[in-house]
């Protein structure tokens, strides 16, 4: 079976751009969450969707960050403007509804670089 | 608030040999769950293991098990016979009951860098 697709895998974009990260999460699963990785502050959940719907977006940093899900095989981040500050590797992960363990699977991460 | 400590920033093991890496948690929940990924340097995140509070034995996963410690609220991964392919970050995470209700989100500690030498 295939597991969460992410695209691109890097993406180098100057200051200002827009940024669209997409993720196409594990068939069946009705969980998909967006996290970001840096050195400086290690994995952090973004938000996170259940059936399409978004349900916590607590951790989307500012205004420049959007996530939509408008089915259950595809999901986009989206960053306008993009800032370096935003450079980081950003991952997707999905999660069945059926699970003992909650255990969520992840992609292979975008690697946003921001000049 | 809930949370994970990793004290070990890195470790270094003889390949074949085992190793223990750390995880301690705080929680005042009594049903959670503890889960360990590894990241290679190619960046993907891959689900090692898994312990849940109510588990009576320790999860095991080929090489891989998990050396849970209740009442002291420890979690340790070991490692057994390494192998230089084991080389990699390694992440243990608990599964976070929000106040108010819903999904159990994950957090994750620090990580521990482990290296395997020949």
């Amino acid at each position: 079976d295939a597991g969460v697709i992410q695209s691109p895998r890097h993406e180098v974009t100057e200051m200002g751009q827009e940024v669209t990260l997409r993720c196409k999460p594990i068939s069946g699963h009705d969980y998909l969450f967006w996290y970001r990785q840096t050195m400086m502050r290690g994995l952090e959940l973004l938000i996170y969707f259940n059936n399409n719907v978004p349900i916590d977006d607590s951790g989307m940093p500012e205004d420049r960050f959007s996530a939509k899900m408008p089915n259950a095989s595809f999901s986009t981040l989206k960053i306008q403007p993009s800032e370096p500050r935003d450079s980081a590797v950003y991952f997707c992960a999905s999660r069945g509804a059926v699970s003992r363990t909650d255990t969520q699977y992840f992609g292979p991460g975008t690697r946003l670089t921001v000049l | 608030a809930q949370k994970i400590t990793q004290t070990q920033p890195g470790m270094f093991v003889q390949e074949k040999e085992a190793v223990t890496l750390d995880c301690t948690y705080d929680t005042s929940d009594q049903s959670y769950g503890l889960f360990w990924y590894k990241q290679p340097s190619s960046g993907e995140m891959i689900f090692l293991i898994y312990q849940g509070s109510y588990d009576e034995q320790n999860a095991t996963e080929g090489r891989y098990s998990l050396n849970f410690q209740k009442a002291r609220k420890s979690a340790n991964l070991v490692i057994s016979a390494s192998q230089l392919g084991d080389s990699a970050m390694y992440f243990c995470a608990m599964r976070e009951v929000p106040f108010s209700g819903g999904y159990n989100k994950l957090i994750f500690g620090a990580g521990t860098r482990l290296a395997v030498h020949p």
